[in-house]
Formats: structure tokens, sequence, C-alpha cells
């Protein structure tokens, strides 16, 4: 069974240039989450989807990122403009529910905004 | 309030060696989850091990358990016979089920090396 997909594994951009990540679950998972790891800490969800609908955002920088998961499969993460402290492990985590299943992460994106 | 504790930035231990990672936390939700994941410096989270709030028995997978003591809110991992491949941060996670929506919230992590 294939794991969670992400790309791109590596990007570096200049403060206020927009990037965007994808992430492809695994096949059959109904939810799927978005977390953003800074250096030395651990993982922080960012938005968490439960097919197409959001079932959480509340740590989402809204005035800057966005996400969406149109036809309730894979998904995309975006930040515009990115700040230097954006700079971190986006990680795409699937499971089969919200609830009582366990979370399988994909390698994550690591992003340096210079 | 810290919900998930890990106290050990760091964590070294003879291969061949048993290790105890601990971890403490914090919830008033009756149900509730715990896992352990595994984090290489390739960057991929990996799941190693969960503990049902309700379960009676600790859980174990393979050279893994969780030394699960309910009263004390700690979910410490012992890791039996250490191999070099075990170097990596592990990560202890709890998702209330009733509370915050069912969201893992995870520790600090603990960095482990293994020595030859």
């Amino acid at each position: 069974e294939a794991g969670v997909a992400q790309s791109p594994r590596y990007k570096i951009i200049e403060k206020r240039q927009s990037v965007a990540f994808w992430c492809n679950p695994i096949s059959g998972h109904a939810t799927l989450y978005w977390y953003q790891q800074i250096l030395g800490q651990g993982p922080k969800l960012l938005i968490q989807f439960q097919n197409n609908g959001v079932v959480d955002d509340s740590q989402l920088p809204k005035d800057r990122f966005s996400a969406e998961r149109l036809k309730g499969v894979d998904s995309t993460l975006k930040i515009q403009p990115a700040k230097l402290e954006d700079s971190a492990v986006y990680l795409c985590a699937s499971s089969l529910e919200v609830r009582e299943e366990t979370q399988y992460f994909g390698p994550g994106t690591r992003l340096l905004v210079l | 309030a810290q919900k998930i504790t890990q106290t050990q930035p760091g964590m070294f231990v003879q291969e061949k060696e048993a290790v105890t990672l601990d971890c403490t936390y914090d919830t008033s939700d009756p149900s509730y989850g715990l896992f352990w994941y595994k984090q290489p410096s390739s960057g991929e989270m990996i799941f190693l091990i969960y503990q049902g709030s309700y379960d009676q028995q600790n859980a174990t997978e393979g050279r893994y358990s969780l030394n699960f003591q309910k009263a004390r809110k700690s979910a410490n991992l012992v890791i039996s016979a250490s191999q070099l491949g075990d170097s990596a941060m592990y990560f202890c996670a709890m998702r209330e089920l009733y509370n915050q929506g069912g969201k893992l919230i995870f520790g600090q992590g603990t960095e482990l090396s293994v020595k030859p």
C-alpha cells in the first residue's frame, strides 16, 4: 500500500514570495491533516479535513495560509506571502476517520524562507 | 499549560541495551489516545505504538512497549535491545476524543542516540 505522498521535498524562497505544497493521502483515507514543524519542536496542526470539508483550522494563519481539498483526495497548502518565520517542515498526514484512528505521515516538505 | 511533556531533550543508550523515553500528559478528557512516533533525520514521522485510555494492558509492538500509568498520567516508551537504526527523534502525542476535535498534540521530542 502506498504511503502519503508529498511534493516538493525541499523549497527555498525569498520572503514575500508565494509557495504551494501538495499532498496525496493513503488511498481510502477520509481525513487529511497539515502540520507545521519548526526546528526543535513537535509538529503543530494547521488544518484538518474530513473528505473535502474543514474540521479544524483554528491554528491556521489565515491572513497568509490557505489550504484546499477540492475533490476529497489530494490537498494543497499555500503560503502567500511567506515570512521568515514560516521556515519549517510541512507534514501531511492521513487517517481513515478523524477520531480513534492512527495518523500516517508523509515525508514532509522542508521550506526555507530567506 | 503543556499538554504533553517530554523532559529528556537527548538520551544516549548502548547498542543492545533497553532505554526508556519519558512522557507525561495532562487532560481532563476521559477518553484519549497516546501515540509514539519516530522521526529519523529524513523527516518522516513513523508511527510506533498506540495506547487507549481505557486499555487495560500496556501496548506492545515488537521491541516497543508503552509503560502506561494512568494515575500518574505517564506514557513512557520502552525500546528493548536498541539498534543503531533506532537513533532518531521520538515524539509522544495525545489525542483527546472529546476536547480539541480529536487532533494530535505533540511533545517537544527526545533525541535518542544509540552508541555501538
